[in-house]
Order: C-alpha cells, then sequence, then structure tokens
C-alpha cells in the first residue's frame, strides 16, 4: 500500500520561509501532488512533480526526489492567509486510476 | 471560473437511513472521484470513475456505498444504511484528462450520522 509521512504542525512568522518535509513509500510512483485546505474548506491543488527538482509558482515551489521518495513544499513571504493544513499526495498508476493518496498533512500556524 | 459543485452543503440523517450526496462535476471533465475526510484526519480516496464505470475503488467502498453517473452532469454517492463512523466530509473531485495532474474538488457536504 501507500504511506506518507508529513509533520503535523508548522509555526512560523509572517514575512518568513518555511518548508514541509513529505517522505513517502508507494508502488507504481508517477508524481506528487500538494494541496492547500483551509479549515472546513476544499482541498486546492497547489503544486505537481513528476520528475526530480523544484518547480515554482509565485511564493510556492515545490521538490522531488524519486530516489529518496522524498519531497517539500517551500512557502516563501509567508503571509497570515498561508494558515491553513497542506497535505502531498501520491500518484500512483495502480488500477490504471489517477486516484490521490494524500498525506496525514501538516497544519501551518502563521503568526505575526 | 468553473467549479465542482456538491449538494447539500449539510446534511444530518439517523443510523441506517439512506443517503445520496450530489455532485456536478467541471463540464468536460472526464475522471470524477469521491474522496472523505473525517474530522481531523487526512483525506481518504473512496472511488472513481471513468467512462461511466468505476475505474478503481478502495477498501472504505463497500458494497453499503455505490456510484451512478445517471445523466450528463450529475454524479452522486449513495450510502444504503449509514453508520455512525459514515460522519465524514465527503468530497467530490473531477479531472480534465486521463493524464492530467490537477484534481479540483467541490466544497463538500458535511454528513452527520446520529
Amino acid at each position: 500500500g501507500q504511506s506518507l509521512e508529513q509533520p503535523s504542525e508548522v509555526t512560523a512568522v509572517e514575512g518568513a520561509i518555511v518548508q514541509i518535509n513529505c517522505t513517502y513509500q508507494t508502488s507504481g510512483f508517477y508524481g506528487l501532488s500538494w494541496y492547500q485546505q483551509h479549515d472546513g474548506g476544499a482541498p486546492t491543488f497547489l503544486s505537481y512533480n513528476a520528475l526530480d527538482g523544484l518547480e515554482e509558482t509565485g511564493r510556492f515551489s515545490s521538490f522531488l526526489s524519486r530516489s529518496d521518495s522524498y519531497g517539500y513544499l517551500l512557502l516563501q513571504e509567508l503571509q497570515m492567509k498561508d494558515s491553513a493544513s497542506y497535505f502531498c499526495a501520491v500518484r500512483d498508476r495502480k488500477g490504471g486510476g489517477n486516484k490521490l493518496t494524500f498525506g496525514t498533512g501538516t497544519q501551518l500556524k502563521v503568526e505575526l | 471560473e468553473p467549479e465542482v459543485t456538491q449538494t447539500p452543503s449539510h446534511q444530518v440523517t439517523q443510523m441506517g437511513q439512506e443517503v445520496i450526496l450530489r455532485c456536478v462535476p467541471i463540464s468536460n471533465h472526464l475522471y470524477f472521484y469521491w474522496y472523505r475526510q473525517i474530522l481531523g484526519q487526512k483525506v481518504e480516496f473512496l472511488v472513481s470513475f471513468y467512462n461511466n464505470e468505476i475505474s478503481e475503488k478502495s477498501e472504505i467502498f463497500d458494497d453499503q456505498f455505490s456510484v451512478e453517473r445517471p445523466d450528463g452532469s450529475n454524479f452522486t454517492l449513495k450510502i444504503r444504511s449509514t453508520k455512525l463512523e459514515d460522519s465524514a466530509m465527503y468530497f467530490c473531485a473531477s479531472q480534465p484528462r486521463t493524464t492530467g495532474n490537477t484534481i479540483y474538488f467541490g466544497e463538500g457536504s458535511w454528513l452527520t450520522v446520529v
């Protein structure tokens, strides 16, 4: 089966940089996604890595190392609105589908 | 911007009752999903649906669950006889094409079984 590990909680101050790590175990790995979820809201897509390296999208960047089964989400210039839960999710090819298996989530608290 | 819409936003039902959760995926999307999230826990995959049939389902998706796409727009999740442990947020999601990387989630239907 698949398993993903993330820190449960991270706290940082406004304007800072924070990195949220994710390690995974899965068969038929296809890619690693990151989703943001505010309390009571829908998960929203942030980024996706299929190949090793860094993907940058504005203040957010995501990194993947397939050989290490490891990735991270980097948030720069933190804003209060970035306080949310962040989930890594693996996309696999098992069963021919495109389902995502989510990690347990990291709650990010941004403080003044 | 197109979005996935779900109804109801919140439903309270008695244990043993049948519940139908409805979803309207984004038009022209090809893959459809149901996920659930128990309060304070991670998002869990239930089922994926493609080309008018289930393409994959999880262990959670037992005989009490079923999905349908009765017409070209709606996608429903039915729970035949609800249990207390079915209380959760149920998210519908859709994906534009089989090789797409982005899954778009609806705002969810919060089910409370009492």
